[in-house]
């Protein structure tokens, strides 16, 4: 069975510093990884998403992922960080059988907590 | 662009009541998918559904039971609720087993 590890469950940043959220995963195969955003009590918003190719993702709000095969990792990036990028961040990963793909399996989050 | 719908946003319950949860995915999608995600949890998957047949199933309770119908839509329903049912509950679907977008959740509170 697949698993996600998010080592880090706080971090904490200023505004206008980089970031970098890690995400490890466990899987036989090539896995489909996805990073979900959820602000608190709302719902899962997708920023980006690796199904094959380029190892390099980018996504929305400025976000950027990099899928190394070799360290089982799909981190997340982002060169300058906003207040609003607050939030609770989610790795995942899913496998697909014949008829649509499994259930999302998601790491612990980490919240991301945004300094002035 | 049309969202995956949820209804009702909240619900409250009391212990051994049934609820059932409603999810109208966006349009032209084929898989629906339930998770739920109890306080300061990741979201656990439940159960889901392609082409309106059972094509993955999760961490559900044997409580719970869920359908999709004709028109796509998809009904979770949970029986003899307990206090440890309180959770947000999500809906998602996604296209030929693309990426799956989510709904805005129902809050349900078991008293």
């Amino acid at each position: 069975a697949q698993s996600v590890t998010q080592p880090d469950i706080h971090i904490t940043v200023s505004e206008g510093a980089s970031l970098e959220l890690r995400c490890n995963y466990s899987y036989g195969a090539t896995p489909y990884l996805f990073w979900y955003v959820q602000s608190p009590g709302q719902g899962l918003q997708l920023l980006l998403k690796y199904f094959s190719g380029d190892t390099l993702v980018q996504g929305i709000k400025g976000f950027e992922a990099e899928f190394k095969r070799s360290q089982s990792s799909f981190n997340l990036r982002k060169p300058s960080v906003h207040w609003s990028d607050a939030a609770e961040y989610f790795c995942a990963v899913a496998t697909y059988s014949g008829g649509g793909a499994d259930g999302l399996t998601f790491g612990k989050g980490t919240h991301l907590i945004i300094q002035p | 662009a049309a969202g995956v719908i949820q209804s009702p946003r909240h619900l409250i319950k009391e212990k051994r009541e049934t609820a059932t949860l409603k999810c109208y995915p966006i349009p032209r999608h084929d898989t629906v998918y339930w998770y739920q995600q109890g306080p300061g949890q990741d979201p656990q998957f439940l159960i889901s559904f392609y082409e309106k047949m059972q094509s993955d199933k999760g961490s559900i309770p044997d409580r719970f039971s869920a359908q999709q119908f004709s028109d796509y839509h998809s009904e979770l329903n949970m029986s003899s609720l307990e206090l440890g049912d309180s959770a947000l509950y999500f809906c998602a679907s996604s296209s030929e087993g693309n990426e799956q977008f989510f709904g805005p959740g129902t809050r349900l509170t078991v008293l």
